[in-house]
Parts: structure tokens; sequence; C-alpha cells
């Protein structure tokens, strides 16, 4: 069936540091989404990327969907302490189901 | 105050003994989801639901059985819970599914935490 991978699963870095989580899907998607569940949480909604090779910036949180829809990144610019949380990709299927990623828990030392 | 509002937040509870988790949505959102979240498997998707009386099984739906009688309700119950189904739980709710190149963004109540000994 369809997966949707996510890596890596923790990422521990210095505030300041930059931070990237990649999304690997096995099939074409035709848009991804991004969450962020910070601890003790529920996830919230980030964006949506719908375009192939699509860029989106949030402030210091940049999103790239590739340019065959199967893959798609996460970078943040200069970590800081409120960063910390747990991201997830996800992707639909074309039948209702929403795939998710296993997530890449990020924590950040002041 | 638009919400997803799941109950209870926490349950201890024994096996076998029949359990419901309630989630109700207050913005109209056609289509509503259940999730549990377990460590390293990051949301896996149990059961899903795009309009009243429309439900479909997710990823891991063994065990578990949902209803859609009504628009802003849609229950989670475990007719016989076995220790494999403690975990997180959370419902979702999204305006519609949309269309196959805009799904609409997912809600999330606070989440269930449910532990079957």
């Amino acid at each position: 069936g369809q997966q949707v991978m996510q890596i890596p699963q923790y990422q521990h870095v210095q505030e300041g540091e930059d931070f990237t989580t990649y999304c690997n899907s096995s099939t074409t998607l035709s848009n991804i989404q991004w969450y962020k569940q910070r601890p003790g949480g529920h996830p919230v909604f980030l964006i949506q990327l719908v375009k192939s090779g699509e860029v989106k910036k949030q402030k210091r949180l940049t999103f790239q969907f590739g340019e065959a829809k199967k893959n798609s990144s996460l970078h943040i610019t200069a970590t800081q302490t409120t960063d910390v949380g747990t991201y997830f990709c996800a992707g639909p299927s074309n039948t209702g189901k929403l795939i998710f990623g296993q997530g890449t828990t990020l924590q950040v030392k002041p | 105050e638009a919400q997803v509002t799941q109950n209870p937040r926490y349950l201890i509870t024994v096996t076998g003994k029949k359990l419901t988790v309630t989630c109700s949505q207050n913005m109209n959102h056609e289509y509503m989801s259940w999730y549990r979240q377990d460590p390293g498997l990051g949301l896996r998707q149990i059961y899903y639901s795009m309009n009243v009386e429309v439900t479909d099984k997710g990823d891991v739906p063994e065990g578990y059985k949902v209803s859609r009688k009504e628009k802003r309700n849609f229950p989670l119950i475990l007719e016989s819970p076995s220790p494999n189904q403690t975990s997180l739980y959370f419902c979702a709710s999204s305006l519609s599914w949309g269309s196959l190149y805009s799904n609409q963004p997912q809600h999330f109540g606070d989440g269930t935490r449910l532990s079957i000994l």
C-alpha cells in the first residue's frame, strides 16, 4: 500500500543551527501537508503544497515539494526553542485516506 | 470557539470492557477521522468518514468500530479492548475531503490517552 516515510526520526540541534526533515512517498502525491505537534499537544496544520517544485516560506520555515511530487522537505533556519516538537508530513490517497509520515522530533538546546 | 472535542482525555481500563471515545466538532465539517499515535509509527488512520452515514476503513481498523449518524459526532468504539490498543488517539475533522488536488487541512482534538490493562 501507499507509504510515506520521513527522516530523520529524531534531531537534536543547538539553538541557532538549521534543521531539515525529509518526506518520501512510495507514490506520486497530488499534494502534501505539513503539521507540527508540540510536546503534549495535538498536530496543528502548517501548510499545504500542491504544485510540482513548489516552494513556500513561513518566516524561518521553508517548505519544498519535489518535481516528481514524491518527496518534500521542511527546512528551519536558525532554530529557536519554540521550534521544539514533532513535524509530520501527510499525503492523501485517492480514496479519502490521509497517510502520515512517522514524524521527526526536533529538540533544541538553548 | 471552533474546536474538536474528545472525551475522555484519559482512560485506564481492563481487557474486554467495551468503551467509547466521543468526538464532536462544531465547525459543520463533512470529513472526520480517527488516528492512533504510537512512538516511532507516527499517526495511523483508523477510520474516516466523508459525510453522514459514510464511513471507511483506514490503515489500522481492526478492533475498532465507528458510526456517523450526525454530522458533528464521530464516536470510536472498542467492543473488546486489548492491551495492543493502548495508545494516544486523536479525532480530526476538515471542511470536506475536497478535490484530489487540494484536500482540506485537518483540525485535531486534544487527544485521548487510553491504557488497556
